[in-house]
């Protein structure tokens, strides 16, 4: 298995700023996620992009995928300040069985 | 709401005790996996299970163990507790349906355990 790793730790803004955060992983993978966490609250997918993708839209997410640089970002739009939580991506390597390894993580807060 | 159930949500107890973490999974689901979520080690993968048998071990102690019974829900026993376990322990179903096929984890909301 592998593990992505997100940059920045942490980010804070202000509302209707973008945020950017991105990933990068070691070796080939078959797809990469994008989870969301609120503060002691379970992971919830947001957006699920395939590595023979470049780039996957759902709402204001944004998410790109560069195989060659091994490496993904997540681009939220006209942030909010319910947008605030934690973003972490999730690498499922190329070839091996489905278990998915999770970065510790970006802390984004979004101040109103 | 995931689909993913967790009981109980909190937990705390002393050091040297033992706890049993239980997790049903999305209705059809029949992976489940296990992990743990501390401060400073991230979220960490210890056990994945596919139908009722173990598919995949990660970074879990020896004094940890699990299993899936027939009906899919699965169960994280945790003995001779140690204050360094005080972590959220999730675990999560694979899902075998909807937009993303087969390629998605839903995760339940986790159980906080804190040994003292």
């Amino acid at each position: 298995s592998q593990q992505g790793e997100e940059d920045p730790q942490a980010l804070s803004i202000q509302e209707g700023e973008n945020a950017t955060m991105n990933c990068s992983y070691k070796t080939s993978i078959n797809n990469l996620q994008w989870y969301r966490q609120n503060s002691g609250r379970g992971l919830v997918h947001l957006i699920l992009i395939r590595s023979n993708e470049r780039e996957k839209h759902s709402g204001r997410l944004r998410v790109t995928l560069d195989t060659s640089k091994k490496s993904s970002s997540l681009l939220i739009t006209a942030s909010r300040a319910a947008d605030t939580a934690s973003y972490f991506c999730a690498t499922d390597a190329a070839g091996g069985s489905y278990i998915p390894t999770f970065g510790r993580g970006t802390s984004l807060i979004v101040h109103p | 709401d995931s689909g993913v159930t967790q009981t109980p949500k909190h937990l705390i107890t002393a050091t040297g005790q033992r706890v049993t973490l239980r997790c049903s999974p999305r209705s059809g689901d029949l992976s489940v996996y296990w992990y743990q979520q501390s401060l400073d080690q991230g979220l960490q993968f210890l056990i994945q299970y596919y139908n009722g048998e173990e598919r995949a071990k990660g970074n879990i102690l020896e004094r940890f163990s699990a299993q899936q019974f027939p009906d899919l829900h699965s169960e994280l026993n945790l003995s001779s507790l140690e204050l360094g376990d005080s972590a959220l322990y999730f675990c999560a179903s694979r899902g075998t349906s909807g937009v993303h096929g087969t390629d998605t984890q839903y995760f339940g909301p986790g159980t906080r355990l804190t040994v003292l």
